[in-house]
């Protein structure tokens, strides 16, 4: 089964918001990476993590490989309306043959009313 | 630059009938990846092909086979469609280890199937 618990499941932002998320897992990863997905697309690579600790940005995104490497956040900095859509978690696990990812079950992100 | 290309984008079978969903990407990758995705529960593997010649079962196989039928093209068929096969399936590539994998899969636009 699912070995990524990732949240919050949804959320609302409201432009120039800071918002943040993560996915934790009971198991070691070696890789972590974020995805985004928009609405009618597949996902596409945001950020991707190799070291424990790492702390990576790309423009107003920064996410981080948790030190214990069972752990990864997501944020983004002063939102704007293209950040809606559904972002995902993915690992790759110490032992995962292959190139087998493992998928969290998703933030959707939505805009306030 | 055409990337992942998946046919077809929407589908509405009855149970118990047959359909194969076809996938082809032109970036001459090795790795290719069929997926599907479900409200709240992520993506989750059902089968992939680590090279041409190769396949092997994801995460969630049952009801599915799949077909590696050159280095461009992995195509994946419902023999006896399910109700709980309704979903959005996602058809993905990416370099094989040890050519630069980086964790970065290249999708497709999805494919919505509706099993009634």
């Amino acid at each position: 089964g699912q070995q990524l618990n990732q949240s919050p499941q949804s959320m609302f932002i409201q432009e120039g918001e800071d918002v943040s998320m993560n996915c934790t897992s009971s198991s070691i990863f070696n890789t972590w990476l974020w995805y985004k997905q928009d609405p009618g697309e597949g996902p596409v690579l945001l950020i991707a993590l190799y070291k424990a600790g790492e702390l990576t940005s790309n423009g107003r995104l920064t996410a981080q490989f948790g030190i214990t490497r069972k752990d990864s956040f997501l944020n983004i900095s002063a939102s704007i309306p293209s950040d809606v859509g559904i972002y995902f978690c993915a690992g790759q696990l110490v032992k995962a043959a292959g190139n087998k990812l493992t998928f969290g079950g998703g933030t959707r992100v939505l805009v306030k009313p | 630059n055409a990337g992942v290309t998946q046919t077809p984008k929407f589908q509405v079978l009855k149970t118990g009938q047959s359909m194969t969903l076809q996938c082809a990407q032109d970036m001459n990758h090795n790795s290719m990846y069929w997926y599907r995705q479900d409200p709240g529960m992520g993506l989750r593997l059902i089968y992939y092909s680590a090279s041409e010649g190769t396949t092997d079962k994801g995460e969630v196989p049952n009801g599915y086979n799949v077909s590696r039928l050159n280095k461009r093209e992995f195509s994946l068929r419902l023999e006896s469609a399910a109700p709980s096969q309704t979903s959005v399936y996602f058809c993905a590539s990416s370099v094989a280890p040890g050519q630069g994998y980086t964790g970065e899969l290249f999708f497709g636009e999805g494919s919505r199937l509706t099993v009634l």
